[in-house]
């Protein structure tokens, strides 16, 4: 059981727009920075957002992160076919002192 | 270039010790918090630990506190995760991570490739 929680999977068409949410409490995701990764199989992950919705250089500018109270949003337009992969959420909490992750999502391009 | 490189994995045997090892370079080692996040066989990814960028401080995941030691030597540019107890749930792939958790990492993050680990009697 995640502290973090992603809904399990979300598919869209190609060109659709697609949200993940996270959602988390008070002591994770409502006082500390959100990040958020892609995994494609078999690879390490890559950062997508950090700080709750800032892009590393190289990421498109159709992700985009967000953040409201005790939950947050990763989104993005214009769906790719190599968009498919595994979404993971993750913040540090205060009161565990521990980095969580949410469960993960998979998303499919119909 | 960030650069991060694990050693250590390899196939265990329940209630051994291994150790280990993720070399740093292309950046100041000694100026960033590490992590060490792991990936069960068809799971998601799981946090193992943290250590301070002065290695002073350590967190743990519950799964692992009490059995996992994560340490640093910054005059070597290495991580190191010693293991004990292992089990066949410790099974995983482990990676080196730098994770931008607030603003004093200026945005930087990588993960090495990851060393795989296999718990097998």
């Amino acid at each position: 059981q995640s502290v973090l929680t992603q809904p399990p999977s979300v598919s869209a068409a190609p060109g659709q727009r697609v949200t993940i949410s996270c959602s988390g409490s008070s002591s994770n995701i409502g006082l500390n920075y959100v990040f958020w990764y892609q995994q494609l199989p078999g690879t390490a992950p890559k950062l997508l957002i950090f700080e709750d919705n800032k892009r590393p250089s190289g990421i498109p500018d159709r992700f985009s992160g967000s953040k409201a109270g005790t939950s947050a949003t990763l989104a993005f337009s214009g769906l790719q076919t190599g968009d498919e992969a595994d979404y993971y959420c993750g913040v540090w909490d205060t009161s565990l002192g521990a980095v969580v992750l949410g469960g993960g999502t998979r998303l499919t391009v119909l | 270039q960030v650069q991060l490189v694990e050693s250590g994995g390899g196939e265990v045997q329940p209630g051994t010790s291994p150790r280990l090892s993720c070399g740093a370079s292309g950046f100041i080692f000694s100026n960033y918090g590490m992590n060490w996040v792991r990936q069960a066989p068809g799971k998601g990814l799981e946090w193992v630990a943290h250590v301070s960028y002065h290695g002073k401080l350590t967190y743990y995941a519950d799964s692992v506190r009490g059995r996992f030691t994560v340490s640093r030597d910054n005059s070597m540019n290495s991580l190191y995760l010693q293991m004990h107890s292992l089990r066949a749930d410790d099974t995983a792939v482990y990676y080196c991570a730098i994770i931008p958790l607030d603003p004093t990492y200026r945005a930087l993050n990588a993960w090495g490739r990851g060393t795989t680990v296999t718990v097998s009697s």
